[in-house]
């Protein structure tokens, strides 16, 4: 099936840093929505977006929908121990039931 | 809050065992979803259902039928279980209106041997 781009794979950084991933489709969505996964458990919904160029936060969490509906970005500011985790984008293409998923970024913190 | 829930969290099973998953939701949503999740590849969609006794084939259906007889309870069922059906499945149920926002359960990871 379809699958979203989406990047960097997996991050290394310290404890405080900011973090920054995106994803990108050819094709146009009308709903884009991140999601984190904790380790053996099931992905948990952060932030959802619904109009082209809408910036949107929860915590430190800020998530944009882009302008040509074809990406988003979600970025993490400060970020902490606990932030460890995959994270997943998923877009809505226009009539369709189904989510079309990127393949994850894993992030990880440096000790 | 929305709660999804999964029958198991872990379950062990052999080769050519009928396998029976459950989900079952608490906030009256019309669609649920069966995902397995393998590392590298992401979630796959196995089966949805938007109403009642309806269900939809998702990207990899073979070798899984499912069973919707209530709104609020799924079920995937691998008739005979294969060592490639080893996975992490999860089910998801969202309100409507499209897929919108899914909600998840904590996940049901198979091991068939």
């Amino acid at each position: 099936g379809q699958q979203l781009n989406q990047s960097p794979q997996s991050m290394f950084i310290q404890e405080g840093e900011d973090v920054s991933m995106n994803c990108t489709s050819s094709s146009i969505f009308n709903t884009w929505l991140w999601y984190k996964q904790d380790p053996g458990e099931g992905p948990v919904l952060l932030i959802a977006l619904y109009k082209a160029g809408e910036l949107t936060s929860n915590g430190r969490l800020t998530a944009q929908f882009g302008i040509t509906r074809k990406d988003s970005f979600l970025n993490i500011s400060a970020s902490i121990p606990s932030d460890v985790g995959i994270y997943f984008c998923a877009g809505q293409l226009w009539s369709n039931y189904q989510l079309i998923w990127g393949a994850g970024t894993k992030l990880i913190i440096k000790p | 809050d929305v709660k999804v829930t999964q029958s198991s969290r872990y379950l062990v099973k052999r080769t050519g065992e009928k396998v029976f998953l459950e989900c079952v939701q608490d906030m009256d949503h019309e669609n649920m979803f069966w995902y397995r999740q393998d590392p590298g590849l992401g979630l796959r969609l196995i089966y949805f259902s938007y109403d009642v006794k309806m269900k939809e084939k998702g990207d990899i259906p073979e070798g899984y039928s499912v069973s919707r007889e209530k709104k609020e309870r799924f079920s995937l069922i691998l008739e005979s279980a294969s060592t490639n059906q080893t996975s992490m499945y999860l089910c998801a149920s969202s309100s409507g209106q499209g897929a919108d926002e899914q909600y998840f359960g904590p996940g049901t990871r198979l091991t068939v041997t």
